[in-house]
């Protein structure tokens, strides 16, 4: 096991355009959680996915994100008519079980939107 | 809403000095608290976590006890190195009635450098 993977590490857009982002967690782990880290935070918390059910959203994630795990394996973070303001780097985790479980996170995909 | 408060940075000390980064937090129900670690061009890593009152963490050196009086959870290290040097993250998750899943809410992170 090779641990979270996030591809592609790094994506430049214009401002306008789709970007789709994915990552494959942990093979064994059900839970699946995408963060938003801007330069100088702390991660922000995005939306969670239990097996194939998205369970929560943050009010962060507006109308142009949507997100999808079929088959509760992979996922996708797809972000539509790219703004600025969603430059950031974002962040996959996954864990095993229970909400007190250790969370595992991808090295992150870096978007630079211009 | 739950929130974490992590001490201003960037921390500069020499090699061999002590450490302490100040978190503390406010959260609904009963938090697991964790401390991140996120060394330059790598992803974040657990450094250590304490998921009831009293409790301590620990790992490579580092420590922290989860007080609940004071809603605190301060980093410590006797002895840094170099090879310390990493923005770390505090950060709790909450299961208030089962509805929140684990997700984190993390501090704004403390940049730590440690010269030789």
């Amino acid at each position: 096991d090779t641990g979270v993977s996030q591809n592609p590490r790094h994506k430049i857009t214009k401002r306008g355009q789709n970007v789709t982002f994915r990552c494959d967690p942990i093979s064994e782990h059900n839970r699946l959680y995408w963060y938003r880290q801007t330069l100088g935070q702390g991660p922000e918390f995005l939306t969670y996915f239990q097996n194939e059910a998205q369970l929560e959203k943050s009010r962060l994630l507006s109308d142009r994100f949507s997100a999808e795990r079929p088959k509760g394996s992979f996922s996708t973070l797809e972000i539509q008519r790219t703004e600025q303001g969603d430059s950031a780097m974002y962040l996959c985790a996954s864990s095993q079980g229970t909400s007190r479980d250790e969370q595992y996170f991808g090295p992150g995909t870096r978007l630079t939107v211009t | 809403g739950d929130s974490v408060t992590q001490m201003e940075g960037p921390v500069t000390l020499s090699e061999e000095a002590f450490l302490t980064i100040n978190c503390t937090y406010t959260a609904t129900g009963y938090p697991s608290l964790f401390w991140y670690v996120q060394y330059p061009g790598e992803g974040l890593q657990l450094l250590l976590k304490a998921t009831k009152a009293d409790d301590k963490g620990s790992n490579k050196g580092f420590e922290a006890t989860y007080r609940k009086e004071t809603t605190s959870f301060h980093l410590e290290k006797g002895s840094v190195q170099v090879s310390d040097s990493a923005v770390y993250f505090c950060a709790l998750s909450t299961n208030a009635g089962g509805t929140s899943y684990g997700k984190l809410t993390f501090g704004q992170g403390t940049i730590l450098t440690v010269h030789p």
